[in-house]
């Protein structure tokens, strides 16, 4: 079946530190492909998503790309702060349901 | 608008006790969604509705769970003789209809505690 695998966290980085989480999929067809983070005490959120091959996602300086030759779709920041501490989930869509990863917390130190 | 709400926040059990969490969807989503987050098993998928069709329920772990939704909002999902392998952040999401490509809004999730 799909699945999602990520890298086992904690990651820990100083601030302005260059950020790269790793995500590879494993699904049938061409699946969207998400990234989510849930900060400390608050729900989940999308951070960002991509729904085809070469497709890149941003949202506040994070970025990905939809590899189809690697099956990845690593998250990418080129310096962190301390607010983007929390925990990040990698995820695709599989038909409607989202199968996630098993979460990446990052700690940002000052 | 409104996010997603879940009710209550926190719910602390006995074993064998049943239990009742509640979602209500952001308006005008036609697809819900129930997931478990627990430590053992990370985020897990339970169950989907989508407007009047029937529910997938592929992903409950046993018949003890079941859910509803009512005039096509508000669900509820249901744990009977809680054990306390079913402590967890229970959440749920909607959206605009079901898709891959459709982003889902979580709730802010019910911790269960099964003592």
């Amino acid at each position: 079946g799909d699945s999602v695998t990520q890298m086992e966290g904690p990651v820990t980085l100083s601030e302005e530190a260059f950020l790269t989480i790793n995500c590879t999929y494993t699904a049938t067809g061409y699946p969207s492909l998400f990234w989510y983070v849930q900060y400390p005490g608050e729900g989940l959120q999308l951070l960002l998503k991509a729904t085809k091959a070469d497709d890149k996602g941003s949202n506040k300086g994070f970025e990905a790309t939809y590899r189809k030759e690697t099956t990845s779709f690593h998250l990418e920041k080129g310096s962190v702060q301390v607010s983007d501490s929390a925990v990040y989930f990698c995820a695709l869509g599989s038909s409607y349901k989202l199968i996630f990863g098993s979460g990446t917390r990052l700690l940002v130190r000052p | 608008g409104a996010g997603v709400s879940q009710s209550p926040s926190n719910k602390v059990t006995e074993k064998g006790k049943d239990v009742e969490l509640r979602c209500d969807p952001i308006s005008g989503h036609t697809a819900l969604y129930w997931y478990r987050q627990s430590l053992g098993q990370g985020l897990e998928f339970l169950i989907y509705f989508q407007g009047n069709s029937a529910p997938d329920k592929s992903g409950l772990p046993s018949d003890r769970f079941s859910a509803e939704r009512t005039g096509g909002s508000v669900s509820t999902l249901t744990i009977q003789r809680t054990q306390q392998e079913d402590s967890a952040v229970y959440l749920c999401a909607s959206s605009l209809a079901e898709s891959s490509y459709n982003e889902q809004f979580f709730g802010p999730g019910t911790r269960l505690t099964v003592l």
